[in-house]
């Protein structure tokens, strides 16, 4: 039961450098969602996934670029990282089985932007 | 104005007593909430959730809904230190699976 995985765990890059952080859920789960998590703004949503590519803006979509080729990986694409993306990243997923709209999380990808 | 407002914090409490978390939200058409629970360095897991107004129990947890004052509560009874954590709402849109979450409120049960 690996459930939802992501990777990196932890990233250090340099500013300008392409960074891709890898989610893999094996619920077959419709939705995921890519949320970022700094001191004091708690989970912000980058962007949301309602099933294979098919995929929506959140609150911070700016600097990110994701896809959903296939309905369980959604790999999240920082193309020129800059330092205010340095954060802790969290993917997550929810699907009709779980019948009451909760989010379940993989364990978070660490980013440093030097 | 954010779209899920919480009380950062830090909330205080001795070891027994009641802990009392509050969040409301701009979207009037929400119709899910939740309650998550977040440990330092983890993951947040779902600790509560409430689509009705009015009150849910689970436990010592009680969420409270009041959908006219766009006000979503946490109620922690008999609080003990392993309560201690960062306490997320968050609220599903209308369309049903957008989550959008609060700053997170952090509480401290003093043994």
């Amino acid at each position: 039961d690996a459930g939802i995985t992501q990777s990196p765990r932890y990233k250090i890059t340099e500013t300008g450098r392409q960074v891709t952080l890898m989610c893999h859920q094996t619920w077959s789960h419709s939705y995921m969602f890519w949320y970022r998590q700094d001191l004091g703004h708690g989970l912000r949503l980058i962007y949301y996934s309602a099933a294979a590519d098919i995929t929506d803006k959140g609150e911070v979509p700016d600097g990110y670029v994701v896809s959903r080729s296939k309905t369980e990986n959604f790999p999240l694409t920082l193309e020129s990282a800059t330092r205010s993306q340095t954060s802790v990243y969290f993917c997550a997923s929810s699907g009709p089985a779980a019948n009451t709209g909760e989010l379940f999380f993989g364990e978070g990808s660490r980013l440093t932007v030097l | 104005q954010k779209e899920v407002e919480q009380n950062s914090g830090p909330l205080s409490v001795p070891e027994g007593a009641i802990a009392s978390l509050n969040c409301t939200y701009s979207d009037r058409g929400s119709q899910s909430f939740f309650w998550y629970r977040q440990y330092s360095g983890k993951s947040p897991e779902l600790i509560m959730f409430i689509y009705s107004n009015g009150d849910k129990e689970d436990g010592r947890f009680t969420a409270q809904l009041n959908k006219a004052s766009q006000y979503v509560s946490l109620l922690i009874r008999d609080s003990q230190p392993s309560d201690s954590a960062t306490y997320l709402c968050a609220v599903q849109n209308t369309g049903g699976f957008k989550t959008i979450f609060g700053a997170g409120t952090r509480l401290f049960v003093k043994a």
